[in-house]
């Protein structure tokens, strides 16, 4: 069985450019959660999907951030326009069901530098 | 809202010695609490958790984690570490807000393994 996998594993892009970050969970969990950790700090949720639905968005740090679940398969993550402090690594977790029980299962990450 | 503390962010022990990598957490409810491990260049991968059944968790690869109410921990343990065991490791704590569970991470802890 495929993991979750995310694209690219890593991008650099300037400060004021746009990046589209993807994952692809694992095939039947209709969970899918954003996290992200910057560079010496913890890993912090964004947000999280019910199949096509924002269950929760209450770590996304600004309206620069879009996230979009089309379909409730794949979900991408668009940084518009992006900043320095955005730059850390982007990880894509995926779980069957919404319990506490279940596991959530991470995707590499993608490190996203902007300069 | 829940927190973790892990005490240490870099740890160094010898091949064939004990590992003890350290994780209090803060919480109002029972915890859900897991031990993540990330390898380097990879995800990360569920090492074990804690559910509210006994409180001593076995994982992978020998490593154990007993849950510790009175002193609100969830210490990290292997009797013999390998120099496959070098990594970072996250302890994370379950917190379910509106219908959403997220994980809340400490910031992480590195181990190196010395031959």
């Amino acid at each position: 069985e495929a993991g979750v996998t995310q694209f690219p594993s890593h991008s650099v892009i300037e400060k004021g450019q746009t990046v589209t970050l993807r994952c692809d969970p694992i095939s039947g969990h209709d969970n899918l959660y954003w996290y992200r950790r910057v560079m010496g700090k913890e890993i912090k949720f964004l947000l999280h999907f019910v199949k096509e639905s924002k269950q929760d968005e209450s770590g996304m740090p600004n309206n620069r951030f879009l996230a979009e679940r089309t379909g409730g398969t794949y979900s991408t993550l668009k940084v518009q326009p992006a900043e320095l402090e955005d730059s850390g690594v982007y990880f894509c977790a995926s779980s069957q069901v919404v319990a506490a029980t279940d596991t959530q299962y991470f995707g590499p990450g993608t490190r996203l530098t902007v300069l | 809202a829940q927190s973790v503390t892990q005490l240490g962010s870099h740890v160094s022990v010898s091949e064939g010695a004990l590992v003890l990598l350290r994780c209090n957490y803060s919480s109002s409810v029972p915890p859900y609490l897991f031990w993540y491990v990330q390898y380097p260049n990879q995800g990360l991968q569920l090492l074990l958790k804690y559910t509210s059944a006994a409180t001593l968790v076995k994982g992978i690869n020998g490593f154990e984690a007993e849950f510790k109410k009175s002193e609100t921990s969830f210490h990290l343990t292997k009797p013999s570490a390998h120099m496959s065991d070098a990594a970072e490791y996250f302890c994370a704590v379950s917190e379910w807000q509106g219908g959403s569970e997220k994980l809340v991470f400490g910031k992480g802890t590195k181990l190196t393994v010395n031959p």
